[in-house]
């Protein structure tokens, strides 16, 4: 079954808003990552955060993770049209010490109009 | 640099037929992983392989098969294709399993272009 959930499913702002996409997962994790995917592309790495990290920035990108609540939020500032694409959180799901694989989520479709 | 080459990225088949989709990356990473994407469901793995030698199933590995020829290369087989096999494919490698093996953690993974295949 699928380990993390995105919320919301699509987004659409405008240029220069800020966005927020929410992932929620099950179970205990080592790490949790974010991943763009622009139309008819594969899946490009954004950021990654650490259970013992509470916030990550990267540009602008802030990534936040609340291990309690199991959730993590990815806030992109100041929106440009190029920011239009999917996103997707996947985590790694631990057990017995350690896990092999990423589980995506369904992910946000983000469209931002000029 | 390539980085993770799929071949081919676009297939019809009649059900029933089989074909074998490639993938090739060359940034000498150990583990591999094959992922379908359809509308609404996300990406879902299929298969597997953490390092050279070794394959294992993920959520979705009914209808598939995988060979890792080499570290290289990794294969994903369909043997008899079937129209609930219509989807994109995603080849996907990382230097290392995500939290796995050596310790190491914060893997993330380079990803294909992807395959588009019809299963008619």
């Amino acid at each position: 079954s699928q380990q993390g959930e995105e919320d919301p499913q699509a987004l659409s702002i405008q240029e220069g808003e800020n966005a927020t996409m929410n992932c929620s997962y099950k179970t205990s994790i080592n790490n949790l990552q974010w991943y763009r995917q622009n139309s008819g592309r594969g899946l490009v790495h954004l950021i990654l955060i650490r259970s013992n990290e509470r916030e990550k920035h990267s540009g602008r990108l802030r990534v936040t993770l609340d291990t309690s609540k199991k959730s993590s939020s990815l806030l992109i500032t100041a929106s440009r049209a190029a920011d239009t694409a999917s996103y997707f959180c996947a985590t790694d799901n631990l057990w017995q010490g350690g896990s092999e694989k990423l589980v995506f989520g369904k992910g946000t479709k983000l469209t931002v109009n000029p | 640099n390539a980085g993770v080459t799929q071949t081919p990225k676009f297939q019809v088949l009649k059900t029933g037929q089989s074909m074998t989709l490639q993938c090739a990356q060359d940034m000498n990473h150990n583990s591999m992983y094959w992922y379908r994407q359809d509308p609404g469901m996300g990406l879902r793995l299929i298969y597997y392989s953490a390092s050279e030698g070794t394959t294992d199933k993920g959520e979705v590995p009914n209808g598939y098969n995988v060979s890792r020829l080499n570290k290289r290369e990794f294969s994903l087989r369909l043997e008899s294709a079937a129209p609930s096999q219509t989807s994109v494919y995603f080849c996907a490698s990382s230097e290392y399993p995500p939290s796995g093996y050596s310790g190491l953690t914060n893997e993330k993974l380079f990803f294909g272009s992807g395959t588009q295949l019809s299963v008619l």
